[in-house]
């Protein structure tokens, strides 16, 4: 059975704070791995992590992947209010008609 | 344009009832999902769905059932509603195979039972 483990499930930052956020997981014929942020209404895609060791970037967050000791981590710098979310990573089989199983998301609140 | 959408938006129904809620993409995906987001905010996968085989999370009640006419929609199915339905469903849909394996949300649907 698949498992992701996401820490911390919440966690509560100053403005202007780097938080890294952290997903372990065991999944059979592992794909890939992805990060989606939740605000009020869905999620929405923010990263999606193949290879071992190549960072991502967008902006002020950044993910990497370690398909050795099979977790990723998100970070994120200079916080802002606005990254105050769920943060959801979600491991990926190699397979066709495969859903994504979501870990249960660390809860970020950012306060100025 | 949305690309994954959802109707209704909201729902409040009473216990016994039964209701669907429709969901559809013009994305040309060929697999679509439903998932439950319930009060601590979990997400979880209910039905995994294309032309070939639906998969279905044993977790799953069997009062819910997913119906898909076309490739484009896939349409959830409610019996005999219970308070521990009340939560957001979300549908998704992703194109199999390639390398975008990104999957697309819909803006949710707020199921409450009551």
């Amino acid at each position: 059975e698949d498992k992701v483990v996401q820490s911390p499930l919440s966690l509560v930052v100053h403005e202007g704070d780097t938080v890294t956020l952290n997903c372990s997981y065991e999944v059979t014929n592992f794909r890939s791995l992805l990060w989606y942020k939740q605000e009020k209404k869905a999620p929405t895609f923010l990263f999606m992590l193949t290879s071992s060791g190549i960072e991502k970037k967008s902006g002020r967050l950044s993910s990497i992947l370690d398909k050795k000791e099979l977790f990723s981590i998100l970070n994120i710098t200079a916080t802002q209010t606005g990254d105050s979310a769920i943060y959801l990573c979600a491991p990926f089989r190699n397979s066709g008609n495969t859903p994504l199983v979501f870990g249960k998301g660390t809860r970020l609140s950012v306060i100025a | 344009d949305t690309a994954v959408s959802q109707t209704p938006k909201y729902l409040v129904t009473q216990m016994g009832n039964d209701k669907s809620i429709k969901c559809e993409q013009n994305l040309g995906h060929d697999t679509m999902y439903w998932y439950k987001q319930d009060s601590k905010k979990f997400l979880k996968i209910m039905f995994s769905y294309n032309n070939k085989e639906l998969i279905i999370n044993e977790t799953v009640p069997n009062r819910f059932s997913p119906k898909s006419p076309d490739k484009a929609h896939l349409n959830l199915h409610i019996n005999s509603l219970e308070l521990g339905d009340s939560a957001v469903y979300f549908c998704a849909s992703r194109k199999t195979g390639g390398a975008g394996n990104t999957i697309y949300f819909g803006e949710g649907s707020w199921l409450t039972v009551v």
